[in-house]
């Protein structure tokens, strides 16, 4: 079976862009969530959804960043325009929320350069 | 809030020799605690998790976990460490409660496992 599939795996842009990661999440799997990882910061949640609909999102960091699920499918974290500290690899991961016992099943991630 | 602590930014091992990597939790209820490995530039992989039941869980790859619930602490184990096992690993507690809408894990800040031969 597919895991969580994340693009692109690799984002090298200046700042002032825009970028778009992609996310698609395992086939069932009604949990989505989007982390963040820095050294500095570790692991961030930044959102997530259920059923398509945002939980929490406090995690955002700020107006630059937003994220949609337009269907149980697939889903885009967006940040515009971007900066230099927004640099991270970026996490998509996903889980069936009603019977599960909690482990999420994480991509391979999208490192972000911003230059 | 729910919260992990792993004390060690690095734990160094022979190999064959055992290692613990260690972790204590703050959660209000029950606490729902994970382990995850990290290869470079790899995602976060799922090792083993507690839930209810024997404190003693096994895993993949031969670790397993020890809950301890007068100490707080989820240590994780393996009895003979391998080179192959050097990766960053990461405790974390479910946010929420078992079912519920707060299915979101927090991570500790990880602890970085060097296995030399």
């Amino acid at each position: 079976d597919a895991g969580v599939i994340q693009s692109p795996r690799h984002e090298v842009t200046e700042m002032g862009q825009e970028v778009t990661l992609r996310c698609k999440p395992i086939s069932g799997h009604n949990s989505l969530f989007w982390y963040r990882q820095t050294m500095m910061r570790g692991l961030e949640l930044l959102i997530y959804f259920n059923n398509n609909v945002p939980i929490d999102d406090s995690g955002m960091p700020e107006d630059r960043f937003s994220a949609k699920m337009p269907n149980a499918s697939f889903s885009t974290l967006k940040i515009q325009p971007s900066e230099p500290r927004d640099s991270a690899v970026y996490f998509c991961a996903s889980s069936f929320i009603a019977t599960n016992t909690g482990e999420l099943f994480f991509g391979e991630g999208s490192r972000l350069t911003v230059l | 809030a729910q919260s992990v602590a792993q004390p060690e930014d690095q734990v160094n091992v022979a190999e064959g020799n055992p290692l613990t990597v260690k972790c204590t939790y703050s959660v209000s209820g029950n606490p729902y605690l994970f382990w995850y490995v990290q290869y470079p530039n790899r995602g976060l992989q799922f090792l083993l998790k507690y839930i209810t039941g024997d404190n003693l869980v096994k895993g993949s790859y031969g670790f397993e976990a020890e809950f301890n619930k007068s100490q707080t602490s989820f240590h994780l184990k393996k009895p003979s460490a391998l080179v192959s096992d050097s990766a960053l690993y990461f405790c974390a507690v479910r946010a929420g409660s078992y079912g519920g809408s707060q299915g979101n894990l927090i991570f500790g800040k990880g602890t970085k496992l060097s296995v030399k031969p």
